[in-house]
């Protein structure tokens, strides 16, 4: 069975600094793995994706994350923080088993000060 | 339609009543699924459907919960004796198939608040 631990629950950074969320992963097969983001009165959306091609994914508002398979990690990453990235953060893993059943870690808030 | 849709979008009952909670997923999308998300927590997997089957309902929390989805397109979440514990908001996601990465798209959720 797969599973996700993202470290840290909150996350507070100063905009303009480097973001840095940490996640994860198990899985006894592949994974695909996945970051979502949740803004405050919105639905959970798709910042970007890893699905066994390039390790280094590059995804929506200058977000980034690198899939790590020695170290079984896949950290998202942004250069300088923005306010409005202020969000909650889900990292996710998914394996097809002839189907997908994708589970999400406890997710991560980040905090962007001005 | 654009997107996923679930109605209603905040729901209040009591203790012991019985809850619907409706998802219309993208058009085309074959697959489909229910997570909960409680304050502070990630959604929490529950079933999830490939056309009219459920293809893992590993994640319902007991006998209280079911879900539907007869015609492989809207499906329903239902709740019969609800509990305090499961006031929660439940996410509806759906996903194409064809897209082989399980890319999932989300609706706003059903907020569930048992009295």
């Amino acid at each position: 069975a797969q599973s996700v631990t993202q470290l840290g629950s909150h996350v507070s950074v100063s905009e303009g600094a480097l973001v840095l969320l940490r996640c994860n992963y198990s899985s006894s097969v592949p994974p695909y793995l996945f970051w979502y983001v949740q803004y405050p009165n919105q639905g959970l959306q798709l910042l970007l994706k890893y699905t066994s091609a390039a390790t280094l994914v590059k995804g929506i508002n200058g977000f980034e994350a690198e899939f790590k398979k020695s170290e079984t990690s896949f950290h998202l990453t942004k250069p300088s923080a923005h306010m409005s990235d202020a969000a909650e953060y889900f990292c996710a893993v998914s394996v097809n088993t002839g189907g997908f059943k994708t589970i999400f870690g406890a997710g991560t808030r980040l905090f962007v000060k001005a | 339609g654009a997107g996923v849709s679930q109605t209603p979008s905040n729901k209040v009952t009591e203790k012991g009543k019985y809850v619907e909670l409706r998802c219309d997923p993208i058009s085309g999308h074959t697959a489909l699924y229910w997570y909960r998300q409680s304050l502070g927590q990630g959604p929490e997997f529950l079933i999830y459907f490939q056309g009219t089957g459920a293809a893992d309902d590993s994640g319902l929390p007991n006998d209280r919960f079911f879900a539907v989805r007869p015609e492989g397109s809207v499906s329903t979440l239902k709740i019969q004796r609800t509990e305090r514990g499961d006031s929660a908001v439940y996410l509806c996601a759906s996903s194409l198939q064809a897209d082989n990465t399980g890319e999932l798209f989300f609706g706003e959720g059903s907020r569930l608040t048992v009295l």
